[in-house]
């Protein structure tokens, strides 16, 4: 079946060590997002990728890192310059990211750092 | 940048009919989208205007005016299973096609 994977579904990790999530998508999807939810509150954009190879910074970049090397996959690090990871991070896909077609979600990973 | 308002909190009784606003400012409008997301859950598309009018799917309807910046979705024979929180998303060609969220509305359905 196609669609977006995120893995895992909950990490934990102590405070200061960097810790990278996976997205994968095999949807055949040009564009690729990340997302941070915090409670109660919506999506706020971290990066996102219009095309492999290159990436753009969202709105929330500052101590989160990804790379694009290829298409299905988009990787984000959590790095320990970032002052409050702990929240539910979500990755999504579009088919492209000019054309106006709706973005699918992964199911999400849950970061607590303790 | 953009700026996205939905109130955070609405309570709806079962079969009824609930509408869901939305106020934007944006720079390059190029649609809108609304997702419905159950708690601990991703986000699942709904509905997407980027004409001015309805848009209708079933029980659910969204309306978009481009002139005043505002969208509204309309949720009709409410059930207690559409108790989520509603999201309303801009994309704008100024930044990239980045899809922007506002905070969402907590929809709760009461017998």
């Amino acid at each position: 079946d196609g669609g977006i994977t995120q893995s895992p579904k909950y990490l934990f990790r102590k405070e200061g060590q960097n810790v990278t999530l996976s997205c994968e998508q095999n949807l055949n999807h040009d564009a690729m997002y990340w997302y941070r939810q915090d409670p109660g509150q919506g999506l706020r954009l971290i990066y996102y990728s219009q095309i492999v190879n290159d990436f753009q910074k969202g709105d929330i970049a500052e101590g989160y890192s990804v790379s694009r090397e290829k298409k299905e996959s988009f990787p984000l690090t959590v790095t320990s310059a970032q002052k409050n990871p702990t929240a539910f991070y979500l990755c999504a896909s579009s088919i492209d990211g000019a054309l106006n077609t709706e973005a699918f979600f992964g199911q999400g990973t849950r970061l607590t750092v303790v | 940048g953009q700026n996205i308002d939905q109130p955070t909190e609405m309570t709806a009784t079962e079969g009824a009919i609930v509408q869901i606003n939305c106020t934007y400012q944006t720079s390059g409008f190029n649609g809108l989208f609304w997702y419905q997301q159950h708690a601990g859950e991703a986000p699942t598309f709904l509905s997407y205007n980027v004409l001015d009018g309805l848009e209708e799917k079933g029980r659910f309807s969204s309306f978009l005016s481009r002139s005043k910046g505002y969208s509204y979705l309309l949720l009709k024979e409410l059930q207690m299973k559409d108790s989520a929180s509603y999201l309303c998303a801009v994309r704008a060609y100024r930044g990239g096609n980045k899809l922007t969220f506002g905070t969402g509305t907590q929809l709760k359905v009461e017998l």
